[in-house]
């Protein structure tokens, strides 16, 4: 199964919103409320910012958030911040046989 | 708070077997909520999900490295590992040892460890 499709890179002034797409099929992304998104900087382990298509763990800012419509996930940043400037990955459900796929990554540049 | 370390050689030959612990810490590899994973990162590129046990042996692998994959799990030491055979260049990664759910992805994760398999 193919990773799930991402931009390979997004920008945005401090302040502004930017939104991050993650495209999948039928059979992942379209097919289960299971989409999470990850954080992560160079050098480090990836951070869990967004599950379950649309919830936040407790420590991650509310400036996060996502949602889903059909075959596609997105991730939206408001108030983009210097420090959001990281690695994003998606990652869905993909099924009792592939289990989990991620997405290719996007690089974020807070300008 | 639950912490989880990677160990195992950096440098594997071509063609042998590409083995790590990873070693759970602050909490119990039996907790019924949770299934032990294993992801991998090529340098420069993105994240892709290995497989993960559960504590009683149950396992679930990524169908594409199913052939040349084994995860296996260690109660009694609270470690579970990881077991790639016939390892090519490809194979080069960073590999992460991770805590998930049955519906959530990672959460928790190793600081992960550069293995490398020369071409």
């Amino acid at each position: 199964q193919s990773a799930l499709t991402q931009p390979r890179s997004v920008s945005g002034s401090p302040g502004q919103s930017v939104a991050i797409s993650c495209t999948g099929t039928s059979s992942d992304v379209g097919g289960y409320n299971y989409v999470s998104w990850y954080q992560q900087y160079p050098g480090k382990a990836p951070k869990l910012i967004i599950y379950d298509v649309t919830k936040r763990p407790s420590e991650v800012p509310d400036r996060f958030s996502g949602s889903k419509s059909g075959n596609t996930a997105s991730l939206t940043i408001s108030g983009l911040q210097p420090e959001d400037e990281a690695d994003y990955y998606c990652c869905s459900y993909a099924g009792s046989y592939t289990y989990w796929i991620f997405g290719g990554g996007t690089k974020l540049t807070v300008l | 708070q639950l912490q989880l370390q990677e160990s195992g050689p950096g440098l594997v030959k071509p063609s042998e077997t590409l083995s790590l612990t990873c070693t759970v810490s602050g909490g119990s590899i039996t907790r019924s909520d949770s299934y032990w994973a294993w992801v991998r990162q090529p340098p420069g590129k993105g994240l892709e999900w290995i497989g993960a046990i559960y504590y009683t042996g149950s396992t679930f692998y990524n169908p594409s490295l199913k052939t040349r994959l084994t995860i296996s799990v260690d109660t009694s030491k609270n470690q579970f590992s990881l077991k790639l055979n016939s390892v090519t260049a490809a194979d080069t990664a960073v590999y992460f040892c991770a805590r998930q759910n049955s519906f959530i992805p990672p959460a928790d994760w190793g600081q992960g460890t550069l293995v490398t398999v020369p071409s």
